[in-house]
């Protein structure tokens, strides 16, 4: 798997746009980047994953860069319930069902009112 | 559903004593994972089954540690015997082969050993 590389921390205003950065700079043409997040006393949750292609679900947008060698998460409008620790993972999303994430230190997340 | 079920919530005990950590998976996914947690590794993977058979247990760290699948609903997670730094946060999770990047964790068991 290609390493990661994420801030320990960050803090964003509530309401506002929350721009968590990933610098994957080794990944493999056939690596996915994932990213899961950790609420407080909770297990990790799955956010969002995308291979070159920006991608937007329900809960956040994901914006690769064209060489693929960072990404960012982007919470649109953070919220107080949005502290947690964001994990960053790149692996291969092969066939057979094989693919387990390996969580590194991730970013810590501190939405402020 | 009610999500992927952990118990005990909580646990101490003394050094030496036997601990026994429960998961049941969510119905229908066939894939089940033991994690552990601790400040000073993160996350780590111990173990994941298949299908009830262990596929990878690299991850465990000595064999005071065992873990078994008896079925598709149910599964633990021994410790024998325990020692303070087994003390962490031991999640299960699981997902169906047909979703990989979704892996379902439960609430976790937070062990303390005295």
């Amino acid at each position: 798997d290609a390493k990661t590389t994420q801030p320990p921390s960050m803090d964003c205003a509530e309401g506002r746009a929350a721009n968590l950065p990933c610098n994957h700079s080794t990944i493999s043409g056939n690596e996915y980047v994932y990213w899961y997040r950790q609420i407080h006393s909770q297990g990790p949750q799955y956010i969002i994953h995308g291979l070159k292609n920006n991608e937007t679900n329900e809960m956040a947008s994901l914006i690769i860069t064209e060489d693929r060698k960072s990404s960012t998460l982007i919470l649109p409008h953070a919220t107080l319930r949005d502290t947690a620790v964001y994990y960053c993972i790149v692996r291969v999303a092969g066939a057979g069902g094989s693919y387990i994430p390996t969580f590194g230190r991730g970013t810590s997340l501190i939405v402020h009112p | 559903d009610a999500g992927v079920i952990q118990s005990p919530r909580h646990e101490v005990t003394e050094m030496g004593q036997e601990v026994t950590l429960r998961c049941k998976p969510i119905s229908g996914h066939d894939y089940l994972f033991w994690y552990r947690q601790t400040m000073m590794r993160g996350l780590e993977l111990l173990i994941y089954f298949n299908n009830n058979v262990p596929i990878d247990d690299s991850g465990m760290p000595e064999d005071r540690f065992s873990a078994k699948m008896p079925n598709a609903s149910f599964s633990t997670l021994k410790i024998q015997p325990s020692e303070p730094r087994d003390s962490a946060v031991y999640f299960c999770a699981s997902r169906p082969t047909s979703h990989k990047e979704t892996q379902y964790f439960g609430p976790g068991t937070r062990l303390l050993v005295l």
